[in-house]
């Protein structure tokens, strides 16, 4: 069972629309969450990382966090085509250095 | 930019037969990882490493050997490929305390035939 759960797999939306991402951990340990970009053959880029609750915000991007439910939330505001990517969740444990990901969802703006 | 070059970047290989898949980084990190990537399964840590002469367990680490000779290089080994082994591997950096963002290559896809 995989420690760090995605929803939804994938994700149709509108260019001009927002799309909303959600990862929640298993592991009562982790306590540092980043969020992945990886567009399609390429490799995976780090977006934005979230360590403490509440909500960061970058350009259109914005992310949540909740710590005592272990939960993050990827909100994109005026999507792009060029948004259409994996997005791949992360998240630290106590181990030094170790991060587990989820099995991402699949972001498609359609034009 | 954070620089980590993977070679080969393509690999044809028969069940059976050895793999060595490298891996250098000229960050200076730490840290350096191996991951697969397989459809519904995001990515999958295979074995790791602290710094030059460490190489530590992942997830999913049977029927696949490290070796970090340096702080630079990093090492992926199938001593006998198996096709379930057939995937996209990725190799990463990183600093071991702090945001610990990852930096990663640009992937290794392996064949196993």
């Amino acid at each position: 069972q995989q420690k760090v759960q995605q929803s939804p797999e994938s994700l149709i939306v509108p260019e001009g629309g927002m799309a909303s991402l959600n990862c929640t951990s298993s592991d009562r340990n982790v306590d540092y969450f980043w969020w992945y970009r990886q567009h399609s053959g390429k490799s995976p880029k780090m977006l934005m990382s979230i360590f403490s609750n509440g909500e960061k915000e970058e350009g259109r991007f914005t992310v949540h966090l909740n710590k005592a439910s272990l939960h993050t939330s990827l909100h994109i505001r005026d999507s792009q085509p060029s948004d259409s990517a994996l997005y791949l969740c992360a998240a630290r444990g106590s181990a030094l250095g170790r991060l587990h990901f989820g099995a991402g969802t699949q972001l498609i703006v359609i034009p | 930019e954070a620089a980590v070059t993977q070679s080969p970047r393509n690999k044809v290989a028969v069940t059976g037969g050895k793999v060595t898949l490298s891996c250098n980084q000229t960050n200076n990190h730490n840290n350096m990882y191996w991951y697969r990537q397989d459809t519904g399964h995001g990515l999958r840590l295979i074995h790791y490493s602290y710094g030059a002469g460490s190489t530590e367990k992942g997830d999913i680490p049977d029927g696949y050997k490290a070796s970090r000779p340096s702080q630079e290089n990093f090492s992926l080994i199938l001593e006998l490929a198996t096709p379930s082994q057939t995937s996209v591997y990725f190799c990463a950096s990183g600093v071991s305390l702090g945001k610990n963002t990852l930096y990663f290559g640009a992937g290794t896809r392996l064949s196993v035939l």
